[in-house]
């Protein structure tokens, strides 16, 4: 596989659920990210991983739970969603390197429901 | 004011028209700029990377304007194939991992 996968591709949670979220990059970057796009709204960056370390956490709400076990992957965990966390997920991946303009490369995303 | 601000349209053109699209930024250090495009329930695309100087990609051409903190893109003989929303995104950085901004998007639909 090329690019940048995500899985599953369509997801809906009661409140009370766990799941996670799934991103894997095959481009060989050092940067991944999680963003949210909610409907009319701007996408809002949640997380920034540089060498398997987060480097940012935008105020998300501590029922989102990132984790980054190697460069190619990246996991989003949900836990005790609300339905305003009803969304478009989406990961990217970019070179991550100084010196470069650092191109984001998106993956289809997860469109969550939570019920 | 918004970080990066767009008009949201829609913009409703007839094919093989010229439309042009401007997005205004508020943080005047900002250092990368680039344009995507997204369609409907899909994920964003990267169309183009804006340079210092401008930028030409066969019918699409981008610009930067750092006195007055706005991109533009152009997008001439347009085919329906362009309709879509048009993300303007902004970074502080040149390198590195990016924190960017993106705009809410201008909505484009290329009528035949």
């Amino acid at each position: 596989e090329t690019g940048v996968t995500q899985t599953p591709r369509h997801l809906v949670m009661g409140m009370t659920n766990k799941k996670s979220l799934k991103c894997e990059q095959h481009l060989g970057h050092n940067a991944m990210y999680w963003y949210k796009q909610s409907a009319k709204k701007p996408l809002e960056l949640m997380f920034v991983y540089s060498l398997e370390e987060r480097v940012e956490n935008n105020s998300v709400p501590s029922r989102f739970s990132p984790e980054c076990p190697n460069s190619s992957h990246l996991f989003l965990h949900l836990h005790t969603l609300q339905p305003e966390d009803s969304a478009l997920y989406l990961c990217a991946s970019s070179i991550g390197t100084s010196g470069t303009y650092n191109e984001q490369f998106f993956g289809p995303g997860t469109r969550l429901t939570v019920l | 004011r918004k970080e990066v601000e767009q008009d949201p349209g829609p913009f409703n053109v007839p094919e093989g028209a010229t439309v042009a699209f401007n997005c205004t930024y508020s943080n005047s250090a900002s250092q990368s700029f680039f344009w995507y495009r997204q369609d409907c329930r899909k994920e964003p695309k990267l169309l183009m990377s804006v340079y210092s100087s401008g930028n030409e990609d066969g019918r699409f051409t981008a610009q930067l304007n750092r006195a007055s903190q706005y991109i533009s893109l152009l997008i001439r003989d347009s085919k329906l194939s362009d309709s879509a929303t048009y993300l303007c995104v902004v970074s502080p950085y040149s390198g590195g991992y990016q924190k960017v901004t993106f705009g809410t998007g201008t909505k484009l639909q290329v009528i035949p």
